[in-house]
């Protein structure tokens, strides 16, 4: 089973809006990352936040994560029809610092021009 | 190479035969992952490889799974008898797995359709 839920399953905006997605996860971790997948193929690194940190930016990007309630968000601000794509959030368990990054079921995100 | 490189980027098969993917990762990359991916849904983790160490084959779904790895460079993913519910993208990815880079890089994948 995966342990990283995102919310919602689906966002469609109109270009300029924020938009926002929402992931949680069950165990402690060590680092959340995010990543963006185009046409149901590879995956691309966006920004990657550890366990210590509340706050990131990366150009349009911000991800914060909230360890207390085992949570992080990722806003892009601006959209743009580019950004259609399907975002997830992957997990990298602090029991299991050598291993595998657990990632989510994913948010499909449509920015309507 | 540029980046990491998956083969063949489709492949159709019927049920019952065996089947072999294959993934070459990024030169110098430590780590290398195989994860499924069916239509519409999550990744779904099959195995880890860090370098010399004991793979992590945790996610294997059945014994008709498997997968090896060669020191720190090619890998390949074998189905065999194949089923059609192992029709999915199967995605390989490599990451340095260093103190300030545990990101992964992710190849185009391959598209399995068994029929």
């Amino acid at each position: 089973s995966q342990q990283g839920e995102e919310d919602p399953q689906a966002l469609s905006i109109q270009e300029g809006e924020n938009a926002t997605m929402n992931c949680s996860y069950k165990t402690s971790i060590n680092n959340l990352q995010w990543y963006r997948q185009n046409s149901g193929r590879g995956l691309v690194h966006l920004i990657l936040i550890r366990s210590n940190e509340r706050e990131k930016h990366s150009g349009r990007l911000r991800v914060t994560l909230d360890t207390s309630k085992k949570s992080s968000s990722l806003l892009i601000t601006a959209s743009r029809a580019a950004d259609t794509a399907s975002y997830f959030c992957a997990t990298l368990p602090f029991y299991n610092q050598g291993g595998k990054l657990i990632f989510g079921q994913g948010t499909e995100l449509s920015v309507k021009p | 190479g540029a980046g990491v490189s998956q083969s063949p980027s489709n492949k159709v098969t019927e049920k019952g035969k065996d089947v072999e993917l294959r993934c070459d990762p990024i030169s110098g990359h430590t780590a290398l992952y195989w994860y499924r991916q069916r239509l519409g849904q999550g990744l779904e983790f099959l195995i880890y490889f860090q370098g010399n160490s004991a793979p992590d084959k945790s996610g294997l779904p059945s014994d008709r799974f498997s997968a090896e790895r060669t020191g720190e460079s090619v890998s390949t993913l074998t189905i065999q008898r194949t089923q059609q519910e192992d029709s999915a993208v199967y995605l390989c990815a490599s990451s340095p797995r260093t103190a300030t880079n545990e990101k992964l890089f992710f190849g185009s994948g391959t598209q399995l359709s068994v029929l």
